[in-house]
């Protein structure tokens, strides 16, 4: 089925550690996005890509990389977890083929920093 | 900078009633498109209705519809008939032009009673 995987679906890290968060999608969607959920502040936006090569900052990006080499990945490394980065963590992939610019979600990754 | 207020953060409503979640925008863009997801208790995030800013009739998706007051920058979500199934958390969200940045509202929890 055509949509957005992320991996993996659960993390447990220690404080310090590093890891990559996975997204892939296979609509050929130009514009792909790293949103945190966080109670009661509703979605807010990480980094995103208009393309490949291609990447910006959004609303809370410290502690944050991303790189997209292909149309398809964009993966989310945090470079040294820390407890305020545990969060609900969705990536969302969006361009001119889809109606509407209609935003297809993956599934989520729930991060716990310990 | 475009922002997404949705002042309910929790409603209630009986089963079979109707149920207005109240959205309002705030942007100088001529062009942009307004959103409402919905994201139950599993968590995956789901597309429910677009209305874009030069659409002239108010978007309706079976028993969803957007109440959509461009003067006003308002976009109410409007269910009618409400069902268990609908209790979840909504989401207001806006896109501006040819923008591909998603804001988020942060969120109205709706609770379905019997």
């Amino acid at each position: 089925n055509a949509g957005v995987t992320q991996t993996p679906k659960f993390q447990v890290l220690k404080t310090g550690q590093s890891m990559t968060l996975q997204c892939a999608q296979d609509m050929n969607h130009e514009y792909m996005s790293w949103y945190r959920q966080d109670p009661g502040m509703g979605l807010r936006l990480i980094h995103y890509s208009v393309g490949a090569g291609i990447t910006d900052q959004g609303e809370v990006p410290n502690g944050y990389n991303v790189s997209r080499s292909t149309t398809e990945d964009f993966p989310l490394r945090l470079l040294s977890a820390a407890p305020s980065q545990t969060s609900v963590y969705f990536c969302a992939s969006t361009g001119s083929t889809a109606a509407n610019y209609g935003y297809t979600f993956g599934s989520g990754t729930r991060l716990t920093v310990v | 900078a475009q922002k997404i207020t949705q002042t309910q953060p929790g409603m209630f409503v009986q089963e079979k009633e109707a149920v207005t979640l109240d959205c309002t925008y705030d942007t100088s863009d001529q062009s942009y498109g307004l959103f409402w997801y919905k994201q139950p208790s599993s968590g995956e995030m789901i597309f429910l209705i677009y209305q874009g800013s030069y659409d002239e009739q108010n978007a309706t998706e079976g028993r969803y519809s957007l109440n959509f007051q461009k003067a006003r920058k308002s976009a109410n979500l409007v269910i009618s008939a409400s069902q268990l199934g609908d209790s979840a958390m909504y989401f207001c969200a806006m896109r501006r032009g040819s923008n591909y940045k998603l804001t988020f509202g942060k969120g109205t929890l709706l609770t379905v009673n019997p």
